[in-house]
């Protein structure tokens, strides 16, 4: 089955620099990677995702670029702000509408 | 609509008590997902149903755990007999396939088992 892993597992960055979190998957036939953000004692929220057809998409400050060939995909903050702060984490389709997270990244973001 | 709601949002139980968490998608979803958090493994897929049948329960940890979803609008997990090693957040989440993008969390049961 699917396997995802994501680096790092902890970020710290100055505030209005960039922050970027990678994955691996494992299953070539995964075709859709959605990024979830969640803060502290909260759900997971879906920020944005990317499927197969694309190799970036962007929405403001945040981008995610996908490299079929390589198996992997990453996430790209820019211009980071302190509500940025919180555990993101990456997934992958593990076929039959499933979704296999990473272990996820929790970014910390210094005023 | 509310999103999906979960109940409790906090238990406390002791060892060997029986546990039943709850869950009410999001109405017209045909998919609910049960994850489990901790800091050590992360969020693990335990199992999901696409139109109330489990389609795949690979990731129940063992016997002790039991899903069901009698309906469109409400489904259980439950634990028993229940060990401290179960203590996490359990979120059960919903979505209209993945082929339309998102899955929506509820708020989380946080379980811990004495």
């Amino acid at each position: 089955g699917e396997n995802v892993e994501q680096h790092p597992s902890t970020l710290s960055v100055q505030e209005g620099d960039s922050a970027v979190i990678k994955c691996t998957y494992s299953d070539s036939a995964s075709n859709y990677f959605p990024w979830y953000k969640q803060e502290l004692g909260k759900r997971p929220q879906l920020i944005i995702d990317i499927r197969s057809n694309v190799g970036e998409k962007k929405d403001q400050r945040i981008a995610v670029t996908l490299n079929k060939t390589a198996k992997h995909f990453s996430l790209h903050i820019t211009e980071t702000q302190p509500e940025d702060s919180a555990v993101y984490f990456c997934a992958a389709d593990g076929g039959y509408n499933k979704l296999i997270f990473g272990a996820g990244t929790r970014l910390a973001v210094h005023p | 609509d509310a999103g999906v709601i979960q109940s409790p949002r906090h238990e406390v139980t002791e060892m060997g008590q029986e546990v039943t968490l709850r869950c009410k998608p999001i109405s017209g979803h045909d998919y609910l997902f049960w994850y489990r958090q901790t800091m050590m493994r992360g969020l693990e897929l335990l199992i999901y149903f696409n139109n109330n049948v489990p389609i795949d329960d690979s990731g129940m940890p063992e016997d002790r755990f039991s899903a069901k979803m009698p309906n469109a609008s409400f489904s259980t997990l439950k634990i028993q007999p229940s060990e401290p090693r179960d203590s996490a957040v359990y979120f059960c989440a919903s979505s209209a396939g993945l082929g339309t993008g998102e899955l929506f969390f509820g708020e989380g049961s946080r379980l811990t088992v004495l």
